[in-house]
């Protein structure tokens, strides 16, 4: 049982790059999250989904984008990569149970020159 | 969801315990509370979460006040592994999408 697994771990990218940061979770949770935390701040959330094929916005949805085509997968892209998008992301997935905890993956850590 | 207020750092003593505050003072009545933690930047941790009663499990207990205002999360013997950011959440009860709302958290640093 892996958890929620997140890839890569580590990129390095230049302004205007795409890129997909992948998040996969084995535990067949209904909902999942992907937040960015920046130095020193707390984690924001970007974008959010209840189930596959439904996605909505959090507090930081610019320049981001996802989908959820299956239950165990929720990727995040970038479609034009900017130096602000230097961060930390990380994804977070739960069963769709009231108060049930969040998982949280290991983190992407992303630079952009 | 509420906007929650903590200290920005605290220490400890290994081994004594840790009191962390968190003032909530706009807290609604079908809210909850719930802590998480952030270790070293690795991916947060869930710790604990209640509404109204006191709450106590394997990693943690919670005390939340009458009034709902305020809460504590209680690491009961510290150890220097519980060197962390805390962050305290508060979240609707009827909400029914796994989102949070992080704020800054409090720093806390358990020393030998």
């Amino acid at each position: 049982n892996a958890g929620v697994t997140q890839t890569p771990k580590f990129q390095v990218l230049k302004t205007g790059q795409s890129m997909t940061l992948q998040c996969a979770q084995d535990m067949n949770h209904e909902y999942m999250s992907w937040y960015r935390q920046d130095p020193g701040m707390g984690l924001r959330l970007i974008h959010y989904s209840v189930g596959a094929g439904i996605t909505d916005q959090g507090e930081v949805p610019n320049g981001y984008n996802v989908s959820r085509s299956t239950t165990e997968d929720f990727p995040l892209r970038l479609l034009s990569a900017a130096p602000s998008q230097t961060s930390v992301y990380f994804c977070a997935s739960s069963t769709s149970g009231f108060h049930q905890p969040q998982h949280f993956g290991d983190g992407t850590r992303l630079s952009i020159l | 969801d509420a906007k929650t207020t903590q200290p920005t750092s605290m220490d400890c003593a290994e081994g004594r315990a840790a009191n962390l505050p968190c003032n909530h003072s706009t807290i609604s009545g079908n809210e909850y509370v719930y802590w998480y933690r952030q270790i070293h930047s690795q991916g947060p941790q869930y710790i604990i979460h209640g509404l109204k009663n006191n709450e106590t499990n394997e990693m943690a207990s919670l005390i939340i006040t009458e009034d709902r205002k305020s809460s504590t999360l209680i690491l009961p013997h510290a150890t220097l592994r519980d060197t962390a950011v805390y962050y305290c959440i508060v979240r609707g009860g009827s909400s029914n999408t796994g989102k949070l709302i992080f704020g800054q958290g409090t720093t806390l640093q358990v020393k030998p």
